[in-house]
């Protein structure tokens, strides 16, 4: 079966430090993978998605960038975080083509 | 653009009680509905899907209503338990992608009292 893995769970920034959060995904090859941000108390937001290997599309402007460096791993980064970036940040992962997602455990990112 | 909306943000019913959450939709290109379960923390969860080729689908448990004359969504959750409490989103995809083009409404609160 499809396991979905993503890390940290929770995450302290300063303002201005850089970032990374890494998802990867086993069972499956050539999956879609997305990064969404939720705001507290609110509904999803998609940052990025990607259909295969070094093939990123962003839905909104933004301080944060992702990269694909293998067909499995979905990375979001950041060179400089603003407080504005706090959030609560899940991958996810699809079959090409299927209209529907399924989600990580998340990271809760405080920058301070 | 169009979105996926909520009737109400929270439900409170007691343990053993039917659920009934529900959710509103106004693009009527969208085929494609899920429910998702997102407990305290952690990530969404897949709880059912319908094509809006279906009026009714059934799982463990929960049953999903779609009514594309008044565009509205229901999911239905028998005998509702304790574990049962978390936000509970609803989301749409018209069609003209993959899950990039997933919408997604605010979310119902469902607090189960024992």
């Amino acid at each position: 079966s499809q396991t979905i893995h993503q890390w940290p769970a929770t995450l302290v920034q300063p303002v201005g430090s850089p970032l990374s959060l890494e998802c990867t995904v086993e069972g499956t090859s050539n999956p879609n993978l997305y990064w969404y941000r939720q705001a507290a108390g609110r509904g999803l937001q998609l940052l990025f998605y990607s259909v295969g290997i070094g093939q990123i599309s962003s839905e909104v402007p933004q301080n944060l960038s992702a990269s694909r460096p293998q067909d499995r791993q979905f990375i979001l980064s950041s060179k400089k975080l603003l407080l504005s970036d706090s959030g609560f940040y899940l991958c996810a992962w699809s079959h090409g083509g299927y209209p529907g997602a399924f989600f990580g455990q998340g990271t809760r990112l405080t920058v301070v | 653009g169009e979105n996926v909306g909520l009737h109400l943000p929270t439900l409170s019913v007691q343990e053993g009680d039917n659920s009934i959450i529900n959710c509103a939709y106004s693009n009527s290109a969208s085929d494609y509905f899920i429910w998702y379960k997102q407990e305290s923390g952690k990530g969404p969860q897949f709880i059912i899907d319908i094509r809006s080729n279906m009026d009714k689908r059934q799982g463990q448990r929960v049953t999903v209503l779609l009514n594309k004359t008044v565009k509205h969504l229901s999911l239905q959750i028998a005998a509702t338990q304790p574990g049962d409490s978390a936000v509970y989103f609803c989301a749409e995809n018209a069609g003209q992608g993959g899950s990039e083009k997933l919408v997604f409404g605010k979310g119902t609160k469902l607090t189960v009292n024992p």
